[in-house]
């Protein structure tokens, strides 16, 4: 059973277009997360959602819009694409985060190519 | 602020020779930290959490808080250790648990 798993692993679509990458977590944990890899593997946190209420907004531009239906799944849902959005997303989730020492789970992550 | 620094963008040793990933970071409060191992096109994993004290795939990490560092070692590099480790530290901000990842090292063992 794979415990964070995101869909779809691949992702190429044209500048403009709308997408949404989805992740769910069968670990029942309270916490999950977007992250964006560059090319450059440096790896920055986008969002944190607790109990489906948003906890860290990091600066990402308003295009970026995380929706968690439930604190099973958080979604990420992009806007009108750019170039610079070409990144891997990998989608995590924790223990709820007042609990120590508990690491984070990831998923497979998500290859985007804008062409 | 919060802040973890990997100095070093890659790592290059021979099979066998002792690897030192370093990791420093920057935190007010008693900070929590990890390391991460990525595998070619893998997901993140997680490799040591400082509490735990543990040895896992003959890597160990102490935490230094007098020189604010959690430096990863292993004393024999093996071939399957090739990929990115990144130091992670997760420090309380705001009444939320924010979660900084270094900017990761390449570690490559040649044979």
């Amino acid at each position: 059973d794979t415990a964070v798993s995101q869909t779809p692993k691949y992702l190429v679509t044209q500048m403009g277009n709308d997408k949404s990458i989805k992740c769910e977590q069968n670990l029942g944990h309270d916490t999950m997360y977007w992250y964006k890899q560059d090319s450059k593997k440096f790896l920055k946190i986008m969002f944190s959602y607790n109990n489906k209420e948003l906890i860290i907004n990091e600066t990402v531009p308003n295009r970026f819009s995380p929706k968690s239906p439930d604190k099973a799944h958080l979604n990420l849902h992009i806007n009108s694409l750019e170039l610079g959005d070409s990144a891997v997303y990998f989608c995590a989730s924790s223990r709820k985060g007042g609990e120590r020492n508990y690491g984070y789970t990831f998923g497979s992550g998500t290859r985007l190519t804008v062409v | 602020a919060q802040r973890v620094t990997q100095p070093e963008k890659l790592l290059s040793v021979f099979k066998g020779a002792p690897v030192e990933l370093k990791c420093n970071y920057s935190y007010s409060g008693s900070p929590e930290l990890f390391w991460y191992v990525q595998y070619s096109r893998q997901r993140l994993q997680l490799l040591l959490r400082h509490i735990s004290r543990e040895s896992i795939k003959g890597f160990t990490a102490d935490l230094n808080k007098g020189e604010t560092s959690f430096h990863l070692k292993k004393p024999f590099a093996q071939e399957e250790d090739s990929a990115m480790y990144y130091c992670a530290l997760r420090g309380a901000s705001g009444g939320s648990y924010i979660p900084t990842f270094g900017r990761g090292t390449s570690l490559i063992v040649h044979p």
